[in-house]
Parts: structure tokens; C-alpha cells; sequence
């Protein structure tokens, strides 16, 4: 059971560029979300689903893109890549809210 | 909008020390709160408390949730090296909504 997985663990972006980050899960999970962490800050969500075809914001969304086409896949599109996005991102999913939740190992993003 | 404030922010120990990191919340239609430990990776569960005043143990590490007073601590006895972390609160619903963090330091 692979859990969550995330690619790739490392990028460098230049500033304009777009990307995606990939995440899947293989446990059937509803729920999935996406977070940053930024050195000495606690995660901050981006974008959460709670199913396939239905997302919404989290706390700091600009420059984000989210989908949810499949219950396995949600991945998060940064739009033009600035160096404020420079930060780790987590991934994870819940089959039931309330519950803990599973994390992706994360993706250290570096925008130059 | 939901909130979890934790203290303290950082703190310092002795191995063999015993700490206590606190969690306050405000939330709407609470039904859990979740410990975290986050080394230099994703962040791994420690407990769910959904009870007021039921102590979840694992080891050395306990925590109890006070349901009416809004708040969790989590505490940590004989600390060693290995438990140097931050330590994260979350009240989970259709997302999860982290407290900030206590970054502990054990140090030998």
C-alpha cells in the first residue's frame, strides 16, 4: 500500500515558469488538501477537495490551480511561479473528516 | 473561521526534562483534535482525542483534551534526544487547520 505519493521531491523553477505538482493516493480517500510550509510558519492549506470534481480555497490560494478529475489524483498547477511560492508542499488525504489524516513525503519547491 | 493557537512557540530542555505543549482552539462543530510530529519530513499522527478528559497514551507521550475549556496539551516525560520536533495541533473537518507549532529542542 503505497499511501500518498508525491513528485517529484525536488524542483527549481525559474520565475514565470509553470509546474505541477503530483499527488495520488491508493487508499480510496475523499478527502485531499494541499499545504505549504514555510520555514518557522506552521502548514497553511492552499486547496482542499472533498471528492472527485469538487474543490475549494484554503487559506492562501493565489497563483494555485487545483482538479480533482479521479478520486486517486489531485494535483496542484502553480499558474507563473514566484519566488514567494519557494516552499515545502504536502499533500494528504482522509477517507472520513474528523480523522487523521495521511501525508505525501512533500515536494521542496525552489523558484529562482 | 476556525482556530488553533499553540504555545509555546519554541522551548528548550534537558534530556530527562518533561514538557508540556498546549493547543487552544476555536472551531465550529468540533468533533476531534489531532497531535502531530514533524522531524525534517511529513508530519506523522501521535493521537485523535474526541473526549473531554480521556488521557491518550503512547509511551512517554500523553495527552488529554478539555473540551470545555477548548484546549489540549500534549506531554512529553523523560524527554530524550529523538523527540526534538515541532509539534503540531490540528482540528480536522473537510480540511485540517493547524496551529502554528511548537518547535521543542532536547538537547543531550
Amino acid at each position: 500500500n503505497a499511501g500518498v505519493t508525491q513528485t517529484p521531491k525536488f524542483q527549481v523553477l525559474k520565475t514565470g515558469q509553470s509546474m505541477t505538482l503530483q499527488c495520488a493516493q491508493d487508499m480510496n480517500h475523499e478527502y485531499m488538501s494541499w499545504y505549504r510550509q514555510d520555514p518557522g510558519m506552521g502548514l497553511r492549506l492552499i486547496h482542499y477537495s472533498v471528492g472527485a470534481g469538487i474543490t475549494d480555497q484554503g487559506e492562501v490560494p493565489n497563483g494555485y490551480n487545483v482538479s480533482r478529475s479521479t478520486t486517486e489524483d489531485f494535483p496542484l498547477r502553480l499558474l507563473s511561479a514566484a519566488p514567494s511560492q519557494t516552499s515545502v508542499y504536502f499533500c494528504a488525504s482522509n477517507q472520513r473528516p474528523y480523522y487523521g489524516y495521511t501525508f505525501g513525503s512533500g515536494t521542496r519547491l525552489t523558484v529562482v | 473561521e476556525d482556530k488553533v493557537v499553540q504555545s509555546p512557540l519554541s522551548l528548550v530542555v534537558h534530556e530527562g526534562d518533561t514538557v508540556t505543549l498546549n493547543c487552544s482552539y476555536e472551531v465550529t462543530n468540533f468533533r476531534s483534535l489531532l497531535w502531530y510530529k514533524q522531524e525534517k519530513k511529513a508530519p506523522t499522527f501521535l493521537f485523535m482525542l474526541t473526549s473531554s478528559g480521556i488521557e491518550k497514551k503512547s509511551g512517554r507521550l500523553s495527552s488529554i483534551l478539555d473540551k470545555k475549556e477548548l484546549f489540549s496539551i500534549l506531554n512529553i516525560t523523560a524527554t530524550q534526544t529523538g523527540d526534538s520536533a515541532v509539534y503540531l495541533c490540528a482540528v480536522p473537518s473537510s480540511r485540517l487547520t493547524f496551529g502554528e507549532g511548537t518547535q521543542l529542542t532536547v538537547n543531550p
